[in-house]
């Protein structure tokens, strides 16, 4: 079965610093890949997707991610972070004919 | 903001009482979730739907039914709440893919006492 890996629970970052969320998936089968962003008392929404071509991506609020298909990693990074990039992040992997899976989430908190 | 919205937004029921939760969608989206949140186990899905009437089971269905009526409405029901059940519920939308963007709705915290 499908499955993801979100290395770290919690990333504790101060701010203006680059951060880097790690993201293994187990698959050996095309893929498509997604993070999430969940900001404090609200639901998921979008960061970037990665569906085919080009292995960057680039997402919305200055976050990128780079699909690694021989590391089978999608790690989600910025170069600089601010207070409000405070929030859970998802890493989601979607493959062959099951649903999308979602990693147990990392934590990023941005210390002033 | 996609039109989705959930209710209840907050419930508290006790064990053994039937519980159902609601999606509501004005997107016009063929596919609907609903995925429930834990501490420690991110996001899973319970079940979904790809059309009126089509749904299927998800990782932990268990405990769970679903329907969908309508295209705009999602339900799911816990026949007899039980406190494993205590979770955040989210509901999403995608448009005519698994693989299109899902779309989020707000919430509902739901405590089984």
């Amino acid at each position: 079965a499908q499955s993801v890996t979100q290395l770290d629970s919690q990333v504790p970052v101060f701010e203006e610093a680059p951060v880097e969320l790690r993201c293994n998936y187990s698959s050996s089968v095309s893929v498509y890949l997604f993070w999430y962003v969940q900001y404090p008392n609200q639901g998921l929404q979008l960061l970037l997707k990665y569906l085919s071509g080009s292995t960057l991506v680039k997402g919305i609020n200055g976050f990128e991610a780079e699909f690694n298909k021989s590391q089978t990693s999608f790690h989600l990074r910025k170069p600089s972070v601010h207070i409000s990039d405070t929030a859970e992040y998802f890493c989601a992997v979607f493959s062959g004919n099951t649903p999308l899976v979602f990693g147990k989430g990392t934590r990023l908190s941005v210390i002033a | 903001d996609a039109g989705i919205t959930q209710s209840p937004r907050h419930k508290v029921t006790e064990t053994g009482t039937p519980v159902t939760l609601r999606c509501h969608q004005t997107e016009n989206h063929r596919y609907m979730y609903w995925y429930r949140q834990d501490p420690g186990h991110g996001l899973r899905l319970i079940h979904y739907s790809y059309g009126v009437k089509d749904t299927d089971k998800g990782e932990v269905s268990d405990g769970y039914s679903v329907s969908r009526s309508k295209t705009e409405d999602f339900l799911l029901t816990l026949e007899s709440a039980t406190s494993s059940q205590t979770s955040v519920y989210f509901c999403a939308i995608s448009a005519a893919s698994r693989t299109d963007t899902q779309y989020f709705g707000p919430g509902t915290r739901l405590t089984v006492l």
